[in-house]
């Protein structure tokens, strides 16, 4: 079945600092990807999507880049603030029910 | 976008006891996702919650331990029933991020975490 691997936590940067988290998955076909984030309290919400291969995605500055030869959608950011401290999920999947989910990686950002 | 409220936000359950989640969504959905998060492990679908039909259930979860309720289109109910210290949990609700859609774009209520002891 399908699965999804992340980079394990936790990840502790300084403010500035280059931000990867690394996600590889296995799956039949070519399902879409997912970064979703869950800040301190909140619910976990879309951060980015890509639904084909060499697409990418970008929202606030993060970016993921579906990379079908390797498997992978590394989150990048190249520079991080206090405020991006969070859980990071990676996630594929076609619809609600496929969605296969990663551990997660809790990212905390000193200033 | 849809607002999601669950109540409780955290409990401390004993054993053998049941709780009932609830999920109440601002607008009309016509699929609510019920999810659970064990401690340091990923989100896990439990099941789906249909408006006036029986909601249906992923391999290894049944309706006599997790029973779902949905009364209508913005609300439904979630019981953990006879609960052991293995359901201890984060328990999220969840929707489709566009209306009528059916895709991995969700947005997701803050969730509900159960301690049993």
């Amino acid at each position: 079945g399908d699965s999804v691997t992340q980079m394990e936590g936790p990840v502790t940067l300084s403010e500035e600092a280059f931000l990867t988290i690394n996600c590889t998955y296995t799956a039949t076909g070519y399902p879409s990807l997912f970064w979703y984030v869950q800040y301190p309290g909140e619910g976990l919400q879309l951060l980015l999507k890509a639904t084909k291969a060499d697409d990418k995605g970008s929202n606030k500055g993060f970016e993921a880049t579906y990379r079908k030869e390797t498997t992978s959608f590394h989150l990048e950011k190249g520079s991080v603030q206090v405020s991006d401290s969070a859980v990071y999920f990676c996630a594929l999947g076609g619809s609600a029910r496929q969605l296969t989910f990663g551990s997660g990686t809790q990212l905390t950002v000193l200033p | 976008s849809a607002v999601i409220s669950q109540k409780p936000s955290r409990d401390i359950c004993q054993r053998g006891t049941s709780l009932t989640i609830q999920c109440q969504v601002d607008s009309q959905v016509t699929m609510m996702f019920w999810y659970r998060q064990q401690p340091g492990q990923s989100l896990t679908l439990i099941a789906t919650a249909n408006q006036g039909s029986e909601a249906t259930y992923e391999s290894g979860f049944v309706i006599d331990k997790f029973p779902i309720s949905r009364p209508n289109l913005t609300f439904s109910t979630l019981t953990v029933s006879n609960m052991s210290p293995e359901d201890s949990s984060i328990y999220l609700c969840s929707v489709p991020r566009g209306q009528g859609t059916n895709t991995g774009e969700l947005f997701f209520g803050e969730g509900s975490r159960l301690t049993v002891l």
